[in-house]
């Protein structure tokens, strides 16, 4: 059975600080992990994927995410915080296409000016 | 947006109503999926469709009733809704192509007086 924890429901960080989003999953399989971000009344939008290849994965907007198999984390980072990464992210994992693709609870990341 | 389109955005419907939310993609994706999001609760996957066939139903109540009738297309219609199915209903859709990405409409924002 596959699982995905995302560590905190909320973080805030002040512009221009570092961004650390947690995320443990446990999976029977080598699963794909992804990081979607959604912002207020909009759908799910892909920041990055993992799928075996490199374990640091680099997204979007600045952001990257590094794949450890001995600690089952894929941790979502970035140097910089914007305000317009005010939004809510998803860590997620799959391993056999879609019914097997489970979303975590979501983190909700504020940033203040 | 992400090729992946959902009308409409919002409905307002009584508890005897029948309406039918639409999701069509034009990535030229073969498979779709319906999700039902809620507060302060995980994404919940509700059906998937692969080439216009179901391929899973996750013990969705039959009030909710998905029909997909090619593969661009996908509708979720809705009859004797209760208020606790209020919610954003989010469509997505994915290519083997492309592993396990799922691509997200906007949602609908459904809400059941």
């Amino acid at each position: 059975a596959q699982s995905v924890t995302q560590l905190d429901s909320h973080v805030s960080v002040s512009e221009g600080t570092p961004v650390l989003l947690r995320c443990n999953y446990s999976s029977s399989y080598s699963p794909s992990l992804f990081w979607y971000v959604q912002h207020p009344n909009k759908g799910l939008q892909l920041l990055l994927k993992y799928t075996s290849a490199a374990t640091l994965v680099k997204g979007i907007n600045g952001f990257e995410a590094e794949f450890k198999k001995s600690e089952t984390s894929f941790h979502l980072t970035k140097p910089s915080a914007h305000m317009s990464d005010a939004a809510e992210y998803f860590c997620v994992v799959s391993d056999g296409g879609g019914f097997k693709t489970i979303f975590g609870a979501g983190t909700r990341l504020f940033v203040k000016a | 947006e992400t090729g992946v389109t959902q009308t409409p955005r919002h409905l307002v419907m009584g508890m005897t109503n029948k309406k039918s939310l639409k999701c069509e993609q034009h990535l030229g994706h073969n498979a779709m999926y319906w999700y039902k999001q809620s507060a302060k609760k995980p994404l919940e996957l509700m059906f998937v469709y692969n080439f216009k066939e179901q391929t899973e139903n996750n013990s969705v109540p039959s009030r909710f009733s998905p029909e997909c009738p090619n593969s661009s297309h996908l509708f979720l219609h809705l009859h004797t809704l209760q208020p606790e199915d209020s919610a954003l209903y989010l469509c997505a859709s994915s290519h083997p192509a492309e592993g396990e990405t799922q691509y997200f409409g906007p949602g609908t924002r459904l809400l059941v007086l």
